[in-house]
């Protein structure tokens, strides 16, 4: 099983600002099948990227993923207002699909 | 574009079974395009994934939950189910139906809006 860490818990910043979140695998990610979802209070979480940098439909180009192998990173250039929520990271290249413990963007 | 409703009690009692039912719309459960997950998430808490079915009835399950966890698929209704036996409060999590394609694109792009099951005699 690929256990995935984030870091930072919570990242404490203001709008406009830059946030860079990480997510670090136990193993590597195979043809880096990582996807990052965002989730906010009281919702499902909505997909934001795939394959490590492919960005979903919808999704505003201030957010981008970069990363491979166990190191992947999750930008997202300036951060509106509606982006302050709950970040996690997801492996799905092999069962089983693990998530990440989550990264929470908040209000500095 | 799939919608997805989850449906069930949303209270259990200890050691007795839990049941889930999703209902998908704009889309059909017997397509190859998807294979039909379950997530949970306990209150405050991170996603665990549960496991999936594909239409052919083919499943594979998280190896910690694999002993208790049935999903079934009811192609009649458009629906696929989950079942968790003995279950315990830690089993109370919001659940979630999220379908996922295969290989490069078994990410979960789709996901019901999630319903509450709490374990509490």
């Amino acid at each position: 099983e690929i256990v995935l860490t984030q870091s930072p818990g919570t990242l404490s910043l203001s709008p406009g600002e830059r946030a860079t979140l990480s997510c670090r695998a136990s193993q590597s990610v195979s043809s880096s099948y990582l996807a990052w979802y965002q989730q906010k209070p009281g919702q499902a979480p909505r997909l934001l990227i795939y394959g490590a940098s492919s960005r979903a439909t919808g999704i505003p180009d201030r957010f981008s993923g970069s990363g491979s192998g166990t190191d992947f990173t999750l930008t997202i250039s300036r951060l509106e207002p509606e982006d302050f929520a709950v970040y996690y990271c997801q492996h799905y290249g092999s069962s089983p699909f693990t998530f990440g413990p989550g990264t929470k963007v908040d209000f500095k | 574009q799939l919608q997805l409703q989850e449906s069930g009690p949303g209270m259990v009692k200890p050691s007795e079974t839990l049941s889930l039912t999703c209902t998908v719309s704009g889309g059909s459960i017997s397509s190859s395009s998807y294979y039909w997950g379950w997530v949970r998430q306990p209150p405050g808490k991170g996603l665990e994934w549960i496991g999936s079915i594909y239409y052919s009835g083919s499943t594979y399950y998280n190896p910690s939950l694999k002993s208790r966890v049935t999903i079934s698929v009811g192609t009649s209704k458009n629906q696929f189910s989950l079942k968790l036996s003995s279950v315990t409060a830690a089993d109370t999590a919001v659940y979630y139906c999220a379908p996922h394609s295969s290989g490069y694109y078994s990410y979960f792009d789709y996901w019901g809006q999630g319903t509450l099951v709490t374990v509490s005699s």
